[in-house]
């Protein structure tokens, strides 16, 4: 079993839907999750990053961490056919600086 | 262009050739980490640095692979003998301290033939 599960997808939703991205693990000691998006053959660009269980807010996006269910949302509100990427989730425990990564899910937004 | 600048872009090799990889970190980063991602997964982490000390590597990081930043700035990541599971792009990426941001660069894509 991975340490980090993700659905690859794809998840097709039509602009403006509001879209629920998760991620599963196994390692409780994990302390800090991220969000990545990744373009088509582009390296992954850092979207937010959460420490511990909680919400956190910026713009259209929202990462929720779920401690007790080792559980973490990515929800994108008013989504558009820009945010058509592939997301990753990824986290890691405090004493290391090793991300362990989803296997991404690609989600396509149409007009 | 102040992010991470990884070069080359792509890379074609022969199998049983040497190939050296740079990385450039964001300016003022110690921290800089290597990863593989092979098409349709994640990036797997490969070995990470805090200024020139290697910090921790993964068991992926076989013999043939090997990786320096030797005045703590850019870094390198050789593959010795390569073979054509090594085909994959191999991302870098740097963080302040231990700040849990980690910026990518744009990676560098090997094919081995």
């Amino acid at each position: 079993q991975k340490e980090v599960e993700q659905d690859p997808g794809p998840l097709s939703v039509p602009e403006g839907a509001i879209v629920s991205l998760n991620c599963t693990y196994s390692n409780s000691a994990f302390q800090y999750f991220m969000w990545y998006r990744q373009y088509s053959r582009k390296g992954p660009e850092l979207l937010m990053y959460t420490y511990s269980s909680g919400n956190k807010e910026d713009g259209r996006f929202t990462a929720q961490v779920d401690k007790s269910s080792k559980y973490i949302s990515l929800f994108i509100r008013d989504s558009q056919p820009s945010d058509s990427a592939t997301y990753l989730c990824a986290m890691r425990a405090s004493n290391t600086g090793k991300l362990i990564f989803g296997q991404g899910t690609t989600l396509q937004v149409k007009p | 262009d102040t992010g991470v600048s990884q070069n080359p872009r792509h890379k074609i090799t022969k199998r049983g050739q040497n190939v050296t990889f740079r990385c450039d970190p964001i300016s003022e980063h110690n921290r800089l980490y290597w990863y593989r991602q092979t098409l349709g997964q994640g990036p797997e982490f490969l070995t990470y640095f805090q200024n020139e000390a290697q910090l921790e590597k993964s068991r992926l990081l076989s013999d043939r692979f090997s990786a320096e930043r030797p005045k703590g700035s850019f870094s390198t990541l050789e593959i010795q003998r390569t073979e054509q599971g090594d085909s994959a792009m191999y991302l870098c990426a740097s963080s302040p301290g231990g700040d849990p941001e980690a910026f990518f660069g744009q990676g560098t894509r090997l094919t081995v033939v």
